[in-house]
């Protein structure tokens, strides 16, 4: 099973609405990421939360990180039609073997204008 | 170049064939990383290179599936006698980063169509 689900699994909101979706994992993280996927492309970065974070800013985004409950939301603040895509959370699970990030199944969001 | 590029960006093949995914990481970047995305699916990981080494291939569902790296710089994926179930987007990105895993570039990725 996947170290990270979002919830819900499709979003459709209006212009001018907030979004949020949420992140649960399974495993201690070292840092929790938020990625934005357009239909056809590849992922772009949003935003990095550390373990010893709580909550984190960027631009319109707000990430928050709660390790005792193993989840994470990302809210989209007056969203836009372009926020339109798939968002995924990413989960740090480095180990000496190596570096990878686990991504969970993704949110949908459709920003309706 | 700037991004990371990956070739080809649509392949259709047929079963049974070998196919060959290619990834050019950012320069300077020493980590890569391949990933397998699914029709709507979130991304599955397949294997990872810290340098021209592969610490972890963990995520390589069989061995028709195989990844090398030279030069710290391209990679190449490969799959052996493919089968249906291996139609998927293939997406590499790469990270400056050793010590944990940072921001990952990705590419556009490699639609793989297997007929």
């Amino acid at each position: 099973s996947q170290q990270g689900e979002e919830d819900p699994q499709a979003l459709s909101i209006q212009e001018g609405e907030n979004a949020t979706m949420n992140c649960s994992y399974k495993t201690s993280i070292n840092n929790l990421q938020w990625y934005r996927q357009n239909s056809g492309r590849g992922l772009v970065h949003l935003i990095l939360i550390r373990s010893n974070e709580r909550e984190k800013h960027s631009g319109r985004l707000r990430v928050t990180l709660d390790t005792s409950k193993k989840s994470s939301s990302l809210l989209i603040t007056a969203s836009r039609a372009a926020d339109t895509a798939s968002y995924f959370c990413a989960t740090d699970v480095s180990k000496a073997a190596g570096n990878k990030l686990t991504f969970g199944g993704g949110t949908r969001v459709l920003v309706k204008p | 170049g700037a991004g990371v590029s990956q070739s080809p960006s649509n392949k259709v093949t047929e079963k049974g064939k070998d196919v060959e995914l290619r990834c050019d990481p950012i320069s300077g970047h020493t980590a890569l990383y391949w990933y397998r995305q699914r029709l709507g699916q979130g991304l599955e990981f397949l294997i990872y290179f810290q340098g021209n080494s592969a610490p972890d291939k963990s995520g390589l569902p069989s061995d028709r599936f195989s990844a090398e790296r030279t030069g710290e710089s391209v990679s190449t994926l490969t799959i052996q006698r493919t089968q249906q179930e291996d139609s998927a987007v293939y997406l590499c990105a790469s990270s400056p980063r050793t010590s944990y895993t940072g921001e990952l570039f990705f590419g556009e990725g490699s639609r793989l169509t297997v007929l």
